[in-house]
């Protein structure tokens, strides 16, 4: 079974820098999909970003940049000139080329402060 | 642009009492997904649907049963409700069943088991 592991549970950032949040992934699947989804205080599961594995391009989103590194199973999320806005949970999920449910990791709590 | 509705958005039952939620995915969606985030949790995936059938099964307990309608909405059953159960249930709809395709998730039904 695929495991998704965000290793920091909590983070706090500075209005208007740049902070990372990590994810790794376990899986022996070859073709799969990696999502980053934002889940504000308002509960709602907003998708920030999508990275395909067949792709060595790293994924951009405005803002948001991933850093993926299939041989280390890695795919780190950067926020770049963090906003209030970004304050919120974020998750790291995995979705495979043949389940397409969503595994999700524990979730990273972003904090910006002004 | 239209986005995925749930029904009741807030729901309290006693225990051993049955619930029934609903999905309304996305016009010309077919496929919906429901999961299941117990407080302070990642969504855990239950169940979803392509066209109508069952189309993958996740920790759903044998209490739950869902369902896709012809006009592709989904209900969530869940009987013998416990205390356990208490969580913010998502449905969760893409344009088809493929990796990778965003899943658009609604507002989530917040059931409370007394």
């Amino acid at each position: 079974a695929q495991t998704v592991t965000q290793s920091q549970p909590e983070m706090s950032v500075q209005e208007a820098e740049t902070v990372t949040l990590s994810c790794t992934y376990d899986t022996s699947e070859n073709n799969y999909y990696l999502f980053w989804y934002k889940q504000p205080p308002s509960r709602q599961m907003i998708l920030v970003i999508r990275q395909e594995a067949y792709k060595q391009q790293n994924a951009t989103e405005n803002r948001f940049s991933v850093n993926f590194q299939k041989a280390a199973k890695s795919f780190s999320l950067k926020i770049s000139d963090s906003q209030l806005g970004d304050t919120a949970m974020y998750f790291c999920a995995y979705s495979g080329a043949g389940s397409y449910q969503l595994t999700f990791g524990k979730g990273t709590k972003l904090s910006v402060i002004p | 642009a239209a986005g995925v509705i749930q029904s009741p958005r807030h729901l309290i039952k006693e225990k051993r009492e049955t619930a029934t939620l609903k999905c309304y995915p996305i016009p010309r969606h077919d496929t919906v997904y429901w999961y299941q985030q117990g407080p302070g949790q990642d969504p855990q995936f239950l169940i979803s649907f392509y066209e109508k059938m069952q189309s993958d099964k996740g920790s759903i307990p044998d209490r739950f049963s869902a369902q896709q309608f012809s006009d592709y909405h989904s209900e969530l059953n869940m009987s013998s409700l416990e205390l356990g159960d208490s969580a913010l249930y998502f449905c969760a709809s893409s344009l088809t069943w493929g990796g990778g395709d965003e899943q658009f998730f609604g507002p989530g039904t917040r059931l409370t088991v007394l």
